[in-house]
């Protein structure tokens, strides 16, 4: 069966240092997502990326965060100066058609900010 | 914006039938899903309602009622595996597809 790929699983950085997750989605999804979830919280949503640009994105996804897909698979989040609070797991997530029918997340990458 | 309510925590027991409700606000509605996740793993896809009524995918079932704003998850013959947390999930025209609170499902012997 088809999965969303993350790398790494577990990343630790210091505050301040930037960061990059990696994703590699599911081939012939058109449409990705980054979500996050605080330990024992809900899953948040950060953005969403279609034909090459955002689509949406909430209010976490401030200046610090970025998105792109520097090739035909990858798609990565890019935290620039990462602050505590950051700490998180980081899902990326694919779907055929958007509307929140049937995405496939990935394992997810914990980030741990000291 | 969006807003989506579930109850924090359901307990049963092995063969019981549990279910999990949802209510939920937002304008330009067009779908509600329903996601599981086990401890420490991803939230995995377990059905989705565009439309009023019942959808049936082996023992779980998910209920819509858009005037209600309102839709639940049934999962029946209840096993050990079901413990996880479960979240409704609202898609929305031009909005975040957001996820609720979710439920902590926990299944007794």
């Amino acid at each position: 069966e088809p999965e969303v790929t993350q790398t790494p699983s577990h990343q630790v950085t210091q505050m301040g240092q930037e960061v990059i997750l990696r994703c590699v989605p599911i081939s012939n999804h058109l449409y990705f997502y980054w979500y996050r979830q605080i330990l024992g919280q809900k899953v948040e949503f950060l953005v969403s990326f279609y034909n090459n640009e955002i689509s949406e994105k909430s209010e976490i996804f401030d200046d610090q965060f970025s998105v792109e897909r520097p090739d035909g698979s990858n798609f990565t989040l890019k935290i620039r100066s990462t602050k505590l609070e950051d700490s998180a797991m980081y899902f990326c997530a694919s779907s055929e058609g958007g509307g929140g029918y049937g995405y496939t997340f990935g394992s997810g990458t914990r980030l741990t900010v000291v | 914006g969006q807003s989506l309510e579930q109850p924090s925590e359901v307990t049963a027991v092995e063969g019981a039938i549990v279910q999990i409700n949802c209510t939920y606000q937002t304008s330009g509605f067009y779908g509600l899903s329903w996601y599981q996740q086990h401890d420490g793993g991803a939230p995995t896809f377990l059905s989705y309602n565009a439309l009023d009524g019942l959808e049936e995918t082996g023992r779980f079932s998910s209920f819509l009622s858009r005037s209600d704003s309102y839709g639940y998850l049934l999962l029946q013959e209840l096993q050990m595996k079901d413990s996880a947390s479960y979240f409704c999930a609202v898609a929305s025209y031009g909005q975040n597809f957001v996820f609720g609170p979710g439920t902590r499902l926990s299944v007794l012997p």
